[in-house]
């Protein structure tokens, strides 16, 4: 399985915006690019997900490197409720695949 | 609209005692389903999923068991809990590669 990397931690001050990485150098060519977030004490929420185009909605922004390898997701305003651990996770569209989570990236918003 | 379902909230329980848990989704058919834990200050893990009626994966070797006895109809058991049984455990569904919607969760605690 195609497996992805992001940092630990990270900060950022409240309403500036926020870039949060993912390395995903194995992705094969039918894999999506999902990200998930987990606020304190709820289960994970759906955020978004793309393919090889840039996505945006109204919660976030994903920027999908042209050789794909690497993503990033955007939150453009940083609020204290965007305090959370973000998880990036790869999909393959074709199977009905179980969602295996990492350890995800914990991010701190400072006020 | 689609609803996932889970009960009780927490639980406290003594070591040995049985359990289970009960997930129900509505709104959608013949969904994926999946069991995941989540230790105090750990990652999501895999427990079990299913992909139907009676039919059930399980990804880690433990003293649980999953049985899908009704199509939006998931339940988590155990005939003899452990202090390591201790966690939150979320429900979730998906219909295959897509959006993965997670339930609100029971934390256990097993004293």
């Amino acid at each position: 399985d195609a497996k992805t990397t992001q940092p630990n931690s990270m900060e950022s001050n409240e309403e500036e915006p926020v870039h949060l990485p993912c390395n995903h150098s194995t992705i094969s060519g039918t894999d999506y690019i999902h990200w998930y977030r987990q606020l304190p004490s709820q289960g994970p929420e759906y955020v978004i997900h793309g393919l090889t185009s840039n996505v945006n909605n109204r919660m976030a922004s994903l920027a999908i490197a042209e050789d794909r390898k690497s993503s990033t997701l955007i939150l453009h305003r940083a609020t204290l409720r965007d305090a959370a651990v973000y998880y990036c996770i790869l999909r393959d569209r074709n199977r009905d695949d179980k969602i295996i989570f990492g350890k995800g990236t914990r991010l701190h918003i400072l006020p | 609209s689609q609803t996932i379902h889970q009960w009780p909230a927490t639980l406290v329980q003594p070591v040995g005692s049985p359990l289970s848990l009960e997930c129900t989704v509505e709104g959608t058919s013949n969904p994926n389903l999946y069991w995941y834990r989540q230790a105090a200050g750990r990652g999501l893990q895999l427990l079990f999923y299913s992909v139907g009626i009676g039919q059930i994966s399980s990804e880690v070797p433990q003293n649980l068991s999953a049985s899908r006895p009704q199509d939006r109809q998931f339940i988590l058991s155990s005939k003899k809990l452990l202090l390591s049984d201790s966690g939150f455990y979320l429900c979730a569904w998906n219909l295959g590669a897509n959006e993965q919607f997670f339930g609100p969760g029971t934390r256990l605690t097993v004293l």
